[in-house]
């Protein structure tokens, strides 16, 4: 079992519509939880972050945790062609400044 | 405020050479964390710094090994390249240990030939 998994997609959706993007993860130690999009060519940008149970909003993202179920998602609100990325879901255990990713989940909006 | 530098941003080199890798976090921030980027295997964890110690590190040979400067600036080397090396090789930068979010520089694309 990874200890991060996304489904590798690609998930298409139309502009203007909400892409739900999960992922899962298997140490319950883990407690901070990160949202990285990466252009093709780019690196990883930080987009969002959650470390407690429940929604975090900022701006057209949402953060969702739910550690009991071991499970954390990005909610795309709206989506823009320019949110086509690959979106890297990575957890980090307290103390440790070690990031376990996911391979990725590609999103493709499309005008 | 200046991100993360990383350079060089490409570098060719040959099997059996070493190459040199270099970081300089965000102004501030005393934690740098190595990873190493390939299509197949995705995001892989190298090594961190903090405090010019080495804290924690992934799981990759002998070969691969880094230093922390004072200043918080970090390198990291490669030896005996194979090509199996070749890949995108980003730095992390973070204001401490722990729960803390990580920013990432725009990677070096390393390519053994």
């Amino acid at each position: 079992q990874k200890e991060v998994e996304q489904n590798s997609g690609p998930l298409s959706v139309p502009e203007g519509a909400i892409a739900s993007l999960n992922c899962t993860y298997s140490d319950r130690g883990s407690q901070s939880f990160f949202w990285y999009r990466q252009y093709s060519g780019k690196s990883p940008e930080l987009i969002m972050f959650i470390y407690s149970n429940g929604d975090k909003e900022d701006g057209r993202f949402t953060a969702q945790l739910n550690k009991a179920s071991q499970y954390v998602s990005l909610l795309i609100r709206d989506s823009q062609p320019s949110d086509s990325a690959t979106y890297l879901c990575a957890v980090n255990r307290p103390g440790f400044q070690k990031l376990v990713f996911g391979t990725g989940t590609r999103l493709l909006v499309s005008p | 405020k200046a991100g993360v530098t990383q350079t060089p941003r490409y570098l060719i080199k040959t099997r059996g050479q070493q190459v040199t890798l270099s970081c300089s976090p965000i102004s501030g921030h005393r934690s740098v964390s190595w990873y190493q980027q390939t299509p197949g295997q995705g995001l892989q964890f190298l090594f961190e710094y903090f405090s010019e110690t080495q804290r924690n590190k992934g799981n990759f040979p002998g070969r691969f090994s880094g230093r922390q400067f004072s200043n918080s600036r970090s390198e990291m080397n490669v030896s005996t390249l194979e090509l199996g090396d070749s890949a995108l090789y980003l730095c992390a930068s973070s204001l401490d240990r722990g729960q803390t979010e990580a920013f990432f520089g725009q990677g070096t694309r390393l390519t053994v030939v």
